[in-house]
């Protein structure tokens, strides 16, 4: 059963427009959630995370959005360039050692 | 810097073969991971070791064996490949847990037939 999910698996914006990529969980327990990066032919990076004592994270045009109540976050990318088209993950922190467990990635287009 | 490094990039196997991954960081990382992610899939973990000589098996280990003698090396060993274990292959390492993100090699693509 998918802990993170990422409901849509592809996303197209126009270059300049706001980009909004969402992921939903199902696990209360979970503390600590990271936004993955990933071009072609390359592993994934790390974007940027929050805590679960926050609500807001930002980090240059990038902002992380913790809803805890609807166990719901969303990654914002203001403006989109078309060099932010890749396939992004939500993870968050659920195994014993605290591992990570991947959504499936929305890929991002962004479009000149 | 290296960070993380995966080899072989690309490889076919027969099935029924075995092969190892190597991956190897020079970050001093303490946590390291093997991860698999198949078309359409987020990231599946198959192994991962908390320190050298600690190993422990995450979601999805069957047909997988792992090692970890140094703090640097981490190889995944397949034993008589299968062609549900066609996928991409991602080590990663991270200096501790959670509140640090992963280094991840470039992947390893792995096709059996």
């Amino acid at each position: 059963d998918q802990q993170v999910k990422q409901n849509s698996p592809s996303l197209s914006v126009q270059e300049g427009r706001i980009s909004i990529l969402n992921c939903d969980y199902t696990n209360s327990m979970f503390d600590y959630f990271l936004w993955y990066k990933k071009y072609p032919a390359e592993g994934p990076t790390f974007l940027i995370s929050i805590s679960s004592i926050k609500d807001k994270n930002e980090d240059g045009r990038f902002t992380v959005f913790l809803n805890k109540s609807a166990k719901h976050l969303s990654l914002h990318i203001v403006p989109s360039q078309p060099g932010d088209s890749a396939v992004y993950f939500c993870a968050a922190n659920g195994g014993s050692q605290g591992n990570l467990i991947f959504g499936k990635g929305t890929k991002l287009s962004v479009k000149p | 810097n290296a960070g993380v490094t995966q080899t072989p990039k690309f490889r076919i196997l027969k099935i029924g073969q075995s092969m190892t991954l190597q991956c190897t960081q020079d970050m001093n990382h303490n946590y390291m991971y093997w991860y698999r992610q198949d078309p359409g899939m987020g990231l599946k973990l198959i192994y991962y070791s908390v320190g050298a000589g600690i190993t422990d098996k995450g979601e999805v280990p069957n047909g997988y064996n792992v090692s970890r003698s140094t703090t640097e090396d981490f190889p995944l060993r397949l034993e008589l490949a299968a062609p549900s274990q066609t996928s991409v292959y991602f080590c990663a390492s991270s200096y501790a847990d959670r509140f640090y993100g992963y280094t991840f090699g470039s992947g390893t693509r792995l096709t059996v037939v």
